[in-house]
């Protein structure tokens, strides 16, 4: 089957440790993004990669750090310095450049930090 | 900066009823938006989505019209069921002047879509 996984998908932590949270994807997509979703609320983008070895910070990137080493794989680390972790993360991943840029999420991972 | 957003929090209908969720965006340079349907505790699903050149698009049982004078988006769903209970959300992907994608979403904040049996 094609598409998204993120794992696992409830994490626990203590206050100042880094978590790195997992996503992968086999649909070939060149692009993939990282969102945060707080309760009640719309999804906000942390940060993109369009193509491997690359990305750019989205709307909220401070205490968060990514990886693109392979074109399968986006890890997203959640650092100590992020003031508010505990939140819901989605990954999700799209056909860039041209084209529709549908974006196809995996089923997230709700991060809780105590 | 210029957001997506939502006139109505909340949506509650019966079964069989049609339901219309809207979205308002304020940003000209949007060219392409996409509604997307989240159920608890999953990620979002695709529904539908529609450029800027279309006025109307339809799927199976889903419509969605937009209206670019008073940029303004909805999203209709007809006999609607106790399945598609869940959070409708916009999203809009900005294009640069030179027509190229931003490669990013930003979404609205959400409808909460009841359905009654």
């Amino acid at each position: 089957d094609g598409g998204i996984t993120q794992s696992p998908k409830y994490l626990f932590r203590k206050e100042g440790q880094n978590v790195t949270l997992s996503c992968e994807q086999n649909l070939n997509h060149d692009a993939m993004y990282w969102y945060r979703q707080d309760p009640g609320q719309g999804l906000r983008l942390i940060y993109y990669s369009q193509i491997v070895n690359d990305f750019q910070k989205g709307d909220i990137a401070e205490g968060y750090s990514v990886s693109r080493e392979k074109k399968e794989s986006f890890p997203l680390t959640v650092t100590s310095a992020q003031k508010n972790p505990t939140a819901f993360y989605l990954c999700a991943s799209s056909i860039f450049p041209g084209g529709i840029y549908e974006q196809y999420f995996g089923p997230g991972t709700r991060l809780t930090v105590t | 900066g210029e957001n997506v957003g939502l006139h109505l929090p909340t949506l509650s209908v019966q079964e069989g009823d049609n339901s219309i969720i809207n979205c308002a965006y304020s940003n000209s340079a949007s060219d392409y938006f996409i509604w997307y349907k989240q159920e608890s505790g999953k990620g979002p699903q695709f529904i539908i989505d529609i450029r800027s050149n279309m006025d109307k698009r339809q799927g199976q049982r889903v419509t969605v019209l937009l209206n670019k004078t008073v940029k303004h988006l909805s999203l209709q769903i007809a006999a609607t069921q106790p399945g598609d209970s869940a959070v409708y959300f916009c999203a809009e992907n900005m294009f640069n002047a030179g027509g190229t994608s931003y490669g990013k979403l930003t979404f609205g904040q959400g409808t909460i879509l009841t359905v009654h049996p």
